[in-house]
């Protein structure tokens, strides 16, 4: 199993700032996985991250928007960039320890732009 | 490409049971997965099937099988928390996880 401590759990930003999401994993893993969830949609992927070589970005995500930076295999950050209204969502990192296991999830970072 | 369909929404009285089916053509399989997501919070593991038949925990039961891209969740004595999104997700050749889009349950009393 693994547990994963995510902050801020929240946070009101103004248009055109940056916020940066933080992921602390109880245990070392390979990848994490950086998810968007906007109102009443399912789990849309942005980037894995792994730990001493850059993000893969998913279709639609790009580097200059949501950096990603993995110093270690227990911890990683997500900056949502020049943050515009249509970034507001739910934001969640999440881990798979092992092949056969399940995906864990850190508590989520509700952001919402103003 | 790779699809996961599952319902977008469905209504069940308090007490009774109600199957919330899960379709998927992947590239690979290595595992089904369904989750619970209460709104506003992070999805919680609730069952995982890779091999075909029913696992059963308590009041969710879950089905898979391969030869027909099929999986349902079945859930037992609905109590009003159960009212969430339920997600089905599929591990591909990769070990990648496909999401499905969730089926919103709406429990009434």
């Amino acid at each position: 199993s693994a547990v994963i401590s995510q902050k801020p759990s929240r946070d009101i930003c103004q248009r055109g700032t940056s916020l940066t999401i933080q992921c602390q994993v109880d245990s070392q893993v390979t990848m994490m996985f950086w998810y968007r969830q906007q109102p009443g949609q399912s789990l849309t992927l942005i980037a894995t991250a792994n730990q001493g070589s850059e993000a893969t970005y998913e279709s639609g995500f790009v580097i200059d928007k949501f950096p990603i930076s993995r110093p270690n295999l227990t911890f990683s950050t997500l900056t949502v960039s020049n943050m515009s209204p249509e970034d507001s969502s739910i934001y969640l990192c999440s881990v798979v320890p092992g092949e056969w296991t399940e995906a864990f999830f850190g508590q989520g970072t509700r952001l919402t732009v103003v | 490409g790779q699809n996961i369909d599952q319902p977008t929404e469905m209504t069940a009285t308090e007490g009774a049971i109600v199957q919330i089916n899960c379709t998927y053509q992947t590239s690979g399989f290595n595992g089904l997965f369904w989750y619970q997501q209460h709104a506003g919070e992070a999805p919680t593991f609730l069952s995982y099937n890779v091999l075909d038949g029913l696992e059963e925990k308590g009041r969710f039961s879950s089905f898979l099988s391969r030869s027909k891209g099929y999986s349902y969740l079945l859930l037992k004595e609905l109590q009003m928390k159960d009212s969430a999104s339920y997600l089905c997700a599929v591990k591909d050749s990769n070990y990648q996880l496909i999401w499905g889009a969730g089926t919103k349950l709406i429990i009434k009393p």
